[in-house]
């Protein structure tokens, strides 16, 4: 069957660094997309990784293992804005979207 | 601003009342998706379509039917609308194949 897996919460320390896990099980692999999603708002894109390795964008990087099937997104430098559930999405061979269930990021000052 | 935009925002149902979920996107996007979202669950997809003419089923399309006449509209229909439909409902589109998805505001549905 096809699963995602990622924690339920976590809690980290403004200016610190916190690295969210992501297992994905999936009927064939078209890449691994990150979202972030404050409360109330809708999901936004944050990176997209279809090759093992690292993809940095500023702050945040999400690395890849495809041997694995497994991703994390790490935040750096965290910010109070960062609090946020952060939603793990890997794409099946049919292009669809299979979803976790989020991690909800709790920043304390 | 282009964009994906939905409505209402929210809306209260009394159960067995059909509602017209409505999604406008002005990018041009091939692919339209619904999804809803439920406190504890990840996103699941209702229906989708790739291109305009065109729709398939999603992981949870009982009590929900859509249509895509044109490039830009994607409604999600409930014909009878039951409590376990309550919920957010999400429009996204997407260019095509791994193109990241660009999400509407959503609509907080509540069916009593």
């Amino acid at each position: 069957g096809q699963n995602i897996d990622q924690p339920t919460e976590m809690t980290a320390t403004e200016g610190a660094i916190v690295q969210i896990n992501c297992t994905y099980q999936t009927s064939g692999f078209n890449g691994l997309f990150w979202y972030q999603q404050h409360a109330g708002e809708a999901p936004t894109f944050l990176s997209y990784n279809v090759l093992d390795g690292l993809e940095e964008k500023g702050r945040f990087s999400s690395f890849l293992s495809r041997s694995k099937g497994y991703s994390y997104l790490l935040l750096k430098e965290l910010q109070m804005k960062d609090s946020a559930s952060y939603l793990c999405a890997s794409m099946d061979s049919n292009y669809q979207l299979i979803w976790g269930a989020g991690t909800k990021l709790i920043i304390k000052p | 601003t282009a964009g994906i935009t939905q409505a209402p925002t929210s809306q209260i149902l009394a159960a067995g009342r059909s509602m017209t979920l409505r999604c406008t996107q002005d990018m041009r996007h091939n692919a339209m998706y619904w999804y809803r979202q439920d406190l504890g669950l990840g996103l699941r997809l209702i229906h989708y379509s790739n291109t305009a003419g065109t729709t398939g089923k999603g992981e949870v399309p009982d009590g929900y039917s859509v249509s895509r006449a044109n490039t830009d509209d994607f409604p999600l229909t409930l014909a009878s609308a039951v409590p376990s439909q309550t919920s957010v409902y999400f429009c996204a589109s997407s260019l095509d194949g791994p193109s990241p998805l660009h999400f509407g505001n959503g609509t907080r549905l509540t069916v009593t």
